[in-house]
């Protein structure tokens, strides 16, 4: 696609129920980031996949927080048993691999909002 | 550990005034810096990305430096207009083991133009 795309832009789910968000990357793009930004925040890392596998899930909270990507495309963020705390925006961008033109430049989706109440 | 650190955290001024932005960071080993505008409840649009081995880039009214040695980058917006009120994030990347990059950010400075 032209960007980067995420769905849902919002959702709101209860305490304790499993959430996925979708992500859609700009195509040819092999690195793919998700990030969590709360409110007055900067974006904090929580994973990174180059291809299909991921690189570095260094920045997941907890074991209630997973990512996959299987086919090397399209990310999915599942996180279960949610909590109030985990009510953020969700962010994913995209990069193109080096030597493919602005290498290494971040490009982002307009985000999922969730909220746990 | 890189730290990135973004001043002012915000920032008002009268429509057509010129102004900077400040970023600095602790770790130099940098692969680039990348800065960024927010809009209230969006994503992150790109501005400008400036390499490791750039001094600075140019877009429009913008203009971005990086003193890699010094850890700091400035983003100068000319001539700034209502239209640029948004929170204005930087971003390095640098490389965490092999053929990993993470990107580490600020936390923004948030400008307000006055019309």
């Amino acid at each position: 696609g032209a960007g980067v795309s995420q769905t849902p832009s919002n959702k709101v789910t209860e305490k304790g129920k499993y959430v996925e968000l979708r992500c859609d990357p700009i195509s040819g793009h092999t690195a793919l980031y998700w990030y969590r930004q709360s409110l007055g925040q900067g974006p904090e890392f929580l994973i990174y996949f180059q291809g299909t596998g991921a690189a570095d899930d260094s920045g997941l909270p907890n074991d209630r927080f997973f990512a996959v990507r299987p086919e090397g495309s399209v990310s999915t963020l599942k996180i279960q048993r949610t909590e109030r705390g985990d009510s953020a925006m969700y962010l994913c961008a995209s990069s193109p691999i080096l030597g493919q033109g602005a290498a290494g430049e971040l490009f982002f989706g307009e985000g999922s909002r969730l909220t746990v109440l | 550990k890189q730290e990135v650190t973004q001043i002012p955290a915000a920032l008002s001024v009268p429509e057509g005034e010129n102004l900077v932005l400040n970023c600095s960071f602790t770790d130099s080993a940098i692969y680039n810096l990348q800065w960024f505008r927010q809009d209230p409840g969006k994503g992150l649009t790109s501005l400008l990305l400036i390499q490791s081995s750039q001094r600075e880039q140019t877009s429009g009214r913008l203009n971005a430096s990086l003193d890699k040695s010094s850890g700091r980058s400035t983003l100068y917006i000319a001539a700034s207009q209502p239209g640029d009120s948004a929170t204005y994030l930087c971003a390095v990347r640098q490389f965490v083991t092999s053929g990993t990059y993470k990107y580490i950010f600020g936390t923004g400075t948030r400008l307000k133009v006055l019309a």
